[in-house]
């Protein structure tokens, strides 16, 4: 199975403040799947990263896979009260009778005060 | 929209009662999930299909728990007999785990809040 350690377990920050979330693999990833949660809904999709190096953006939230393709980081700039919410990474541990399948962290719950 | 949808969204009910979860997959995913989140555990994978058939069902306690696909566009997960331990939120998500696309995106359901008493 693969293992994936999320850090920090939960993040206080004020609005307008940057952030990091970092994602840290046991094995390496073959895709890295990054969803954010709000409290009593479902996973919604934000970025996969595939390739080493690899970044993507979206609005204010940018998401990195390392070039070893063992750690993630999301970060996102200038942090909104919308931006609250549980943020979890999930990896694509490769081909075979697992396609399909993701190992999940635990989360990151973060929280933006006005 | 299509969206994974699940039934019912709250289920409160007694220790040793059946619960029955319903889940209908966006239609023409091939690959069905269900998860179950708790603060302790965070999200587990339960069991998969793929085609309907089921991959992997570890994840579940197999005396009390069962996962079906009747057909292509229903997923249910049974819990006989229900436990306080089960207070969870479970999931359903699907995809399309399509290896041309290399894309195994997930889309998620609203989740059932079970609360066993």
């Amino acid at each position: 199975s693969q293992e994936l350690e999320q850090s920090p377990q939960s993040l206080i920050v004020q609005e307008g403040k940057n952030l990091t979330i970092n994602c840290t693999s046991s094995k390496t990833l073959y895709g890295l799947y990054w969803y954010k949660q709000k409290y009593g809904e479902g996973l919604i999709f934000l970025m996969m990263l595939q390739k080493g190096g690899e970044e993507k953006s979206h609005e204010k939230i940018t998401a990195k896979l390392d070039e070893k393709k063992q750690q993630s980081s999301l970060h996102i700039t200038a942090s909104q009260p919308s931006h609250a919410g549980i943020y979890l990474c999930g990896a694509d541990p490769g081909r075979g009778s697992t396609l399909g399948r993701l190992y999940f962290g635990r989360g990151t719950q973060l929280t933006v005060w006005p | 929209d299509a969206r994974v949808t699940q039934t019912p969204r709250d289920k409160v009910t007694e220790m040793g009662q059946e619960v029955t979860m319903r889940c209908q997959p966006i239609l023409g995913h091939n690959t069905v999930f269900w998860y179950r989140q708790t603060m302790m555990q965070g999200l587990e994978l339960l069991a998969y299909f793929r085609n309907r058939a089921p991959l992997d069902d570890s994840g579940m306690p197999k005396d009390r728990f069962s996962a079906e696909m009747p057909d292509a566009t229903l997923a249910t997960l049974k819990i006989q007999p229900s436990e306080p331990r089960d207070s969870a939120v479970y999931f359903c998500a699907s995809g399309l785990g399509d290896p041309r696309t290399s894309t195994n995106e997930q889309f998620f359901g609203p989740g059932t809040r079970l609360t066993v008493l």
